[in-house]
């Protein structure tokens, strides 16, 4: 099974819309870590927000907030206020294990994103 | 500031060739990592390295070999480049923390390798 699902291969979302790119993860280790990156048309790769499994909040960073349903095994990025520079690709991507020993990570095959006027 | 710079950026080669990415980092980082970006695969994992003298295979590590000579740098080789092998390739990095921090991984820009 794969271990990160991203089933959107492509989003278009109007400037000033909120979007919310979908992730589901499957692991049995109880302690594991959700991450989203960015990978702009430039090709760098931007890390955006992380979300660790016994965190009792969502993860917010600016407009980026992460909505963890930790039942569903589902950690969806919402970006509110989409601007035109948000237009890219979208990775989640999920550590299993503690970070002291375990820090490799498997990525979903991404989410484009493309903000409209 | 601290950086990871991997070196070439675009490679063209013939197949069969012995090829070596380079990726240096300055961020002091015990863990570094090399992933191939495929169209309709994501990044996935060919090898990593948690230390000096520290290697381990990833998912897609066949045809793939790494060492670790020093904090900052680890080289990926192909060792007999295949058309397979035509991707783009990303070294990261990470640092080694106790549990309940992310230890989010920094990525370099990409080498782009074509094999003919």
């Amino acid at each position: 099974a794969q271990k990160i699902t991203q089933t959107q291969p492509g989003m278009f979302v109007q400037e000033k819309e909120a979007v919310t790119l979908d992730c589901t993860y499957d692991t049995s280790d109880p302690s594991y870590g959700l991450f989203w990156y960015k990978q702009p048309s430039s090709g760098e790769m931007i890390f955006l927000i992380y979300q660790g499994s016994y965190d009792q909040q969502n993860a917010t960073e600016g407009r980026y907030s992460l909505n963890f349903q930790k039942a569903r095994k589902s950690a969806n990025l919402v970006i509110s206020a989409s601007q035109l520079g948000d237009s890219a690709m979208y990775f989640c991507a999920m550590r299993e294990g503690d970070t002291g020993t375990a820090s490799k990570l498997t990525f979903g095959t991404g989410t484009r994103l493309q903000v409209t006027l | 500031d601290a950086e990871i710079t991997q070196s070439p950026r675009h490679k063209i080669t013939e197949t069969g060739r012995q090829v070596t990415l380079a990726c240096h980092q300055t961020w002091n980082h015990n863990n570094m990592f090399w992933y191939r970006q495929d169209l309709g695969h994501g990044l996935r994992l060919i090898h990593y390295s948690y230390g000096v003298h520290d290697t381990n295979k990833g998912e897609v590590s066949d045809g793939y070999s790494v060492s670790r000579s020093n904090t900052e740098d680890l080289p990926l080789t192909l060792e007999s480049a295949a058309s397979s092998q035509t991707s783009v390739y990303f070294c990261a990095s990470s640092e080694r923390v106790a549990g309940g921090f992310g230890n989010e991984q920094f990525f370099g820009p990409g080498t782009r390798l074509t094999v003919l």
